[in-house]
């Protein structure tokens, strides 16, 4: 069965510094996996997704992943941390059967000025 | 814009006092899902239409149902509401074509039950 680890809970930065939050998955065959992100109250908004594509996935914001089969990970990097960015991040895999998402714990960015 | 609207935003409801939210998409897609999102919790699937075909996840409690009279709207029943059951409501629509489709969220509705 498809799953994804989000490694951390909580991660905190300082405005300008790179943000770093991690995911491994879980799969049996060439998955595809996405990064949302939740703000406070709000709903999903989608910042990016691989698809067996280009390995390297630039998403919206600044933000982009790696898709890293050796290591089993997809995790989301960003150079420079904004106060705008904190918010909730799920990373996020297709379960093949059914074509679902199933849904990491979550991590929560707090950005420190 | 083409989107995914919720309402209402906010909604009370009191306890064992049925309570419908609505979903509706200009999206035209095939595809509606219903997440359900409890405080500091990753949403969790409780069921999703393809087209008229309702899917229920297995471990979807009774007490929801879902209503999907037409493309564009979807509505979650909650029949008899517990203190347990207060949370975010997201509503997800995808186009159904290939499985890369992208998934579009609508902004959600909490629910509180007093």
């Amino acid at each position: 069965a498809q799953s994804v680890t989000q490694l951390d809970s909580h991660v905190s930065v300082s405005e300008g510094t790179p943000v770093l939050l991690r995911c491994n998955y879980s799969s049996s065959y060439s998955p595809s996996l996405f990064w949302y992100v939740q703000h406070p109250n709000k709903g999903l908004q989608l910042l990016l997704k691989y698809t067996s594509a280009a390995t390297l996935v630039k998403g919206i914001n600044g933000f982009e992943a790696e898709f890293k089969k050796s290591e089993t990970s997809f995790h989301l990097t960003k150079p420079s941390a904004h106060m705008s960015d904190a918010a909730e991040y799920f990373c996020v895999v297709r379960r093949e059967y059914g074509n679902k998402l199933v849904f990491g714990a979550g991590t929560i960015l707090r950005v420190k000025s | 814009d083409a989107m995914v609207i919720q309402n209402p935003r906010y909604q009370v409801t009191q306890f064992g006092k049925p309570v419908t939210l609505s979903c509706s998409q200009t999206l035209n897609h095939n595809v509606m899902y219903w997440y359900q999102q409890k405080s500091s919790q990753a949403p969790k699937l409780l069921f999703h239409y393809y087209d008229k075909d309702f899917n229920n996840e297995a471990d979807t409690p009774d007490n929801f149902q879902s209503r999907r009279p037409n493309t564009s709207f979807c509505f979650l029943d909650i029949r008899s509401p517990g203190l347990g059951d207060a949370a975010m409501y997201l509503c997800a629509t995808r186009a159904g074509g290939t499985p890369e489709d992208g998934y579009t969220f609508g902004s959600g509705t909490r629910l509180t039950v007093v």
